[in-house]
């Protein structure tokens, strides 16, 4: 059975400091990865996306940067954090030509 | 207008009672539906998928209105586990991206 993996659980950062968020699935071969954030309250909203290594396309303008340097890895990072960048982070897969989606538990980042 | 709207709630119900939540999408180009529940400070994990001819599973019914562009999702005797946030959920035509809701909260009261 497919797995997915987030780490870490939780990350308090200070303002300006860099960030790496790391997610893998497990148990499937070249999913699609997904990187939503979900601030307090809000709904999802979809950051990155890739149908396979190195290729990825970012939804939103952002100091965010996503890469996938293996078929079921998916990196999260950004070089300088800004306070609005707290929130929940979720990776998701899915399978080639399937919509469903699949979340891993998420890393809640809290900036200060 | 968001693309996908529902009512935050929360609906706050007795055990046993039959609960439902709509929601509306605005792109008619919409293909896929689906309903997710979200727990407290947890991932979503889908519920059900939404098929055109409506679906049941257990307690959980959905319809889906293409000509109104609604959604809903129907919980029979509702149980204290059901309390959580379910998210409305669509898929544009050949798209990997999924529209999420903002979610209902639905509490389960003894």
């Amino acid at each position: 059975s497919q797995t997915i993996h987030q780490w870490p659980a939780t990350l308090v950062q200070p303002v300006g400091s860099p960030l790496s968020l790391e997610c893998t699935v497990e148990g499937t071969s070249n999913p699609n990865l997904y990187w939503y954030r979900q601030a307090a309250g809000r709904g999802l909203q979809l950051l990155f996306y890739s149908v396979g290594i190195g290729q990825i396309s970012s939804e939103v303008p952002q100091n965010l940067s996503a890469s996938r340097p293996q078929d079921r890895q998916f990196i999260l990072s950004s070089k300088k954090l800004l306070l609005s960048d707290s929130g929940f982070y979720l990776c998701a897969w899915s399978t080639g030509g399937e919509e469903t989606q699949y979340f891993g538990p998420g890393t809640r980042l809290l900036v200060l | 207008r968001k693309e996908v709207e529902q009512d935050p709630g929360p609906f706050n119900v007795p055990e046993g009672a039959t609960v439902a939540f709509n929601c509306t999408y605005s792109n008619s180009a919409s293909q896929s539906f689906f309903w997710y529940r979200q727990d407290c400070r947890k991932e979503p994990k889908l519920l059900m998928s939404v098929y055109s001819s409506g679906n049941e599973d257990g307690r959980f019914t959905a319809q889906l209105n293409r000509a109104s562009q609604y959604i809903s999702l129907l919980i029979r005797d509702s149980k204290l586990s059901d309390s959580a946030t379910y998210l409305c959920v669509v898929s544009m035509d050949s798209s990997y991206k999924l529209i999420f809701g903002s979610g209902t909260r639905l509490l389960v009261r003894p």
